[in-house]
């Protein structure tokens, strides 16, 4: 099942730099994109989600764009900062009943102090 | 902050034993779910559950699992006879409505032996 692709499996940045995080999906019928953070021992934490029907959306430090046409999105974190230290998953979902959700592979964004 | 809250931490149990995961979901979200990852892979959807039925299961769900939500608080995961490929991190996840963001627990490490 390859419908969500993070083909980086880590990044490094200095601090106060901009981190950018890459997705790319294969379903055209998805229609809402997340992105959640992963520390150690926890589970996913929510950041930031997108509709289809949008190709922007800012909250904070991070901002998601969406490429529908590309099939691609993407998380920009600015400034980075090291608490950002952490595994990143991509999800999406489709409109069904439930919205489950299919996770990417995960990227591990380490911030440099 | 509210929060998912899963128990036990740490699960250690014989191949073939019955398991129950525990979670108490956000206490007014309606919809509840479970994910497996398995150690190295995707976050993988298990099940859906609203309205004290499921909604959705997964091809992972077959008849050696099962969902409850016994008394209007907490939503379990039975694993009738366990294999040794049911060792994984489980998460148990709740939202408002279906189309809103899930919130995670900080997961179950089942290790079956």
């Amino acid at each position: 099942d390859q419908q969500v692709k993070q083909n980086s499996p880590s990044l490094s940045v200095q601090e106060g730099r901009i981190s950018i995080l890459n997705c790319d999906y294969t379903n055209s019928m998805f229609d809402y994109f997340l992105w959640y953070k992963k520390y150690p021992a926890e589970g996913p934490t929510f950041l930031i989600s997108i509709s289809s029907i949008k190709d922007k959306n800012e909250d904070g430090r991070f901002t998601v764009f969406l490429n529908k046409s590309a099939k691609h999105l993407s998380l920009h974190i600015v400034p980075s900062q090291p608490g950002d230290s952490a595994v990143y998953f991509c999800a999406a979902s489709v409109p069904s009943g439930t919205y489950k959700y299919i996770f990417g592979t995960g990227t591990r964004l380490k911030v440099l102090a | 902050e509210p929060e998912v809250t899963q128990t036990p931490s740490h699960q250690v149990t014989q191949m073939g034993q019955e398991v129950i995961l525990r979670c108490v979901p956000i206490s007014n979200h309606l919809y509840f779910y479970w994910y497996r990852q398995i150690l190295g892979q995707k976050v993988e959807f298990l099940v859906s559950f609203y309205n004290n039925e499921i909604s959705e299961k997964s091809e992972i769900f077959d008849d050696q699992f099962s969902v409850e939500r016994p008394d209007g608080s907490n939503f379990t995961l039975k694993i009738r006879s366990t294999k040794l490929e049911d060792s994984a991190m489980y998460f148990c996840a709740s939202s408002v409505k279906a189309e809103q963001p899930q919130h995670f627990g900080d997961g179950t490490r089942l290790s079956i032996l």
